[in-house]
């Protein structure tokens, strides 16, 4: 079942933050963060597993609360490039390897 | 290193006639999707594959077929192509399992079907 997405779209000034929610009703192994400018291929950007921490870089992190299904984005001191389609694909514990893909948060970061 | 490929880039076919879009991976990946990705839409899972060997139907296979002929190799197959199957179509790698667990896109093969 394809995981839940939210906020659908978000617009920011460079130098905000942004949080992008992702929940599943599944049992998650591990749940996938990507970013799709308009015409190209998806762009990896990390995967949290089960049993791990949070990950990321200093300014695009993300958690994984595996006890609620949820994964959160966090953006921070937002750029012009940051600017772009979010999706969050999510692996089930019943379903190794069966990646599924939510609808996308558009975010668009203007000066 | 040229990460995940696929060939065509781009392709209008007839109603009712086939292809097959090739997609191949050269970082030793046990793992490859096919994906389908509509207009303003998202990503959905048409098949995938574990390893060598296997394959799995993922949300919307009906009118696909595919074929994972080796570790580096995994092909999509329309058979008989209608003008719903028009969409951008991705596929990818994923070295499922290691400590770098990433999984690649390749740069899509846009399909118009008329």
């Amino acid at each position: 079942q394809q995981p839940v997405q939210s906020p659908q779209a978000v617009i920011l000034r460079e130098g905000e933050d942004a949080v992008i929610n992702c929940s599943s009703s599944k049992a998650l192994y591990s749940v996938h963060w990507y970013r799709q400018k308009h015409g190209e291929a998806p762009v990896f950007l990390m995967i949290l597993l089960k049993g791990g921490e949070q990950k990321g870089h200093e300014k695009i992190s993300a958690s994984f609360n595996e006890k609620k299904q949820q994964s959160s984005l966090y953006l921070t001191a937002s750029q012009l490039s940051y600017s772009g389609t979010y999706f969050c694909g999510t692996e089930s514990t019943t379903s190794y390897d069966k990646v599924i893909f939510g609808p996308g948060t558009s975010l668009s970061v203007i000066p | 290193n040229a990460g995940v490929t696929q060939t065509p880039k781009f392709q209008v076919l007839k109603t009712g006639q086939s292809m097959t879009l090739q997609c191949a991976q050269d970082m030793n990946h046990n793992s490859m999707y096919w994906y389908r990705q509509d207009p303003g839409m998202g990503l959905r899972l048409i098949y995938y594959s574990a390893s060598e060997g296997t394959t799995d139907k993922g949300e919307v296979p009906n009118g696909y077929n595919v074929s994972r002929l080796n570790k580096r190799e995994f092909s999509l197959r329309l058979e008989s192509a209608a003008p719903s199957q028009t969409s951008v179509y991705f596929c990818a790698s994923r070295n499922r399992g290691s400590s770098t667990d990433t999984q690649y896109f390749g740069p899509g093969t846009r399909l118009t079907v008329l």
